[in-house]
């Protein structure tokens, strides 16, 4: 079936560097998602986002991060700067439109670690 | 304020046997339910859902889930389990406040093993 990629798969950073986060969705697809799971704890809604903009945001969202799809290219989550509580699997989604916005297709998620 | 309940972080099953994954959620209303599956390095996958209507829903390869609304439950279920069913199974409704994002159980893993 469809495949959402992530790159990459492991990050390492130190605290307070700047990380990017990249996703590849569903080539027809139209809406992306960021949801975190901390380990051993359930994943968590972060943002979405349709037509270059933000359309809803948790409140997990923090200033320091931003999302962005330049060109039809990778959707991508930046932090910056990062904090050691960013320690977390990140996973990207994708939804073909709005109607069937709940079915979402997932990345196999980027694991972030931040010392 | 919605969540879901997965009470078994674990579930061994003989191959053959019969599974059930058990899923209990918190929601104002009728809510959209979900279910999605986790491959060993892969994302998340729909396995299917609930909107309305009769409330046994069938999935993909052999998976079925029930909504009983008095029990506040969407248990999945499977008569016969094969060694492929190896993965995490995650439960989920829609956020409430949002148009477009989903909250998870913590999930469930599925061991199959030799009868």
């Amino acid at each position: 079936g469809p495949k959402v990629l992530q790159i990459p798969s492991h990050q390492i950073i130190d605290m307070g560097q700047m990380v990017t986060l990249n996703c590849d969705p569903v080539s027809n697809h139209l809406y992306f998602y960021w949801y975190k799971q901390i380990l051993g704890q359930q994943m968590e809604f972060l943002v979405n986002f349709y037509n270059g903009k933000v359309m809803e945001k948790s409140k997990l969202f923090k200033d320091q991060f931003s999302v962005e799809r330049p060109d039809g290219s990778y959707f991508t989550l930046k932090i910056q700067p990062t904090a050691l509580e960013d320690s977390a699997v990140y996973f990207c989604a994708s939804s073909p439109d709005w109607g069937s916005s709940y079915e979402q297709y997932f990345g196999p998620g980027t694991r972030l670690t931040v010392l | 304020a919605q969540s879901v309940t997965q009470p078994d972080a674990r579930v061994t099953v003989s191959e053959g046997a019969s599974l059930q994954l058990r899923c209990k959620y918190s929601y104002s209303g009728t809510p959209y339910l979900f279910w999605y599956v986790q491959y060993p390095r892969q994302g998340l996958q729909l396995l299917l859902k609930y909107y309305s209507g009769d409330p046994v829903v069938q999935g993909v390869n052999g998976f079925e889930a029930e909504f009983i609304k008095s029990n506040s439950s969407f248990h999945l279920r499977k008569a016969s389990v094969h060694w492929s069913d190896s993965a995490v199974y995650f439960c989920a409704v829609p956020l409430t406040g949002f148009a477009s994002a989903l909250t998870f159980g913590s999930g469930t893993k599925v061991i199959p093993c030799l009868p």
